[in-house]
């Protein structure tokens, strides 16, 4: 969708590891945004990026960096993975200038499992 | 702290009726209300949004109504088909669009 891409689609990794989530666009905006899926909360901000080098915490910060080193790219970290850090983490991206005021375009998601 | 309470978590709805779920927030500095459509296995799709200086929006069979004094807005979808069978979140957004808060989503299954 809108040219966003995320890999892995799946993964499975161990506790204790390091595990990065890459988003790409091919839309050349500004705005990107990593958010987790969990059962009873809905989306939560984890970090977005309002530009290259530039990033800000959100609600779920906490355990994960992130980095964006060129525009099409945004990574997520999970420095050490835990077991509460199995979700499903989708990326998206903002449309300013949008009719409908702000156009939030999210991917397909990646789906992350910590035993 | 959830900043957008939704409700109901499930719904069953018979095709051809009307679904109805409600979200409600604290936040006056919220200034646009999406309304987000999730199938199984993709992201979230925008459906319809809204802002509040306006009290309802309709398109197609999918219609908001916004309550600013009650900061409360639903979403109501009419002839309701299985085809609308999917997860719908509310949201609301702040800090000059930086700041996109889900509801905790709504689970819609339309019973043939």
């Amino acid at each position: 969708d809108a040219g966003i891409t995320q890999s892995p689609r799946h993964k499975v990794t161990e506790t204790g590891t390091p595990v990065t989530l890459r988003c790409h666009q091919t839309e050349n905006h500004r705005y990107m945004y990593w958010y987790r899926q969990d059962p009873g909360h809905g989306l939560r901000l984890i970090h977005y990026s309002y530009g290259v080098k530039d990033t800000d915490k959100g609600e779920v910060s906490d355990g994960y960096s992130v980095s964006r080193s060129k525009t099409e790219d945004f990574l997520l970290t999970l420095e050490s993975a835990t077991s509460s850090q199995t979700s499903v983490y989708f990326c998206a991206i903002r449309r300013t200038g949008d009719s409908l005021g702000y156009g939030y375009t999210f991917g397909s998601g990646t789906r992350l499992t910590v035993v | 702290q959830q900043q957008v309470k939704q409700s109901p978590q499930s719904l069953i709805v018979q095709k051809g009726g009307i679904s109805i779920i409600n979200c409600a927030y604290e936040n006056t500095a919220f200034d646009y209300f999406p309304w987000y459509q999730q199938f199984p296995g993709k992201g979230p799709a925008l459906l319809i949004a809204i802002r509040p200086d306006v009290s309802e929006k309709k398109e197609g069979r999918f219609t908001i109504s916004f309550n600013k004094s009650a900061k409360q807005f639903s979403l109501h979808i009419m002839d309701s088909q299985p085809g609308d069978s999917a997860t719908y979140f509310c949201a609301a957004v702040t800090g000059g669009g930086n700041k996109l808060t889900f509801g905790t989503g709504t689970q819609l299954k339309v019973e043939l």
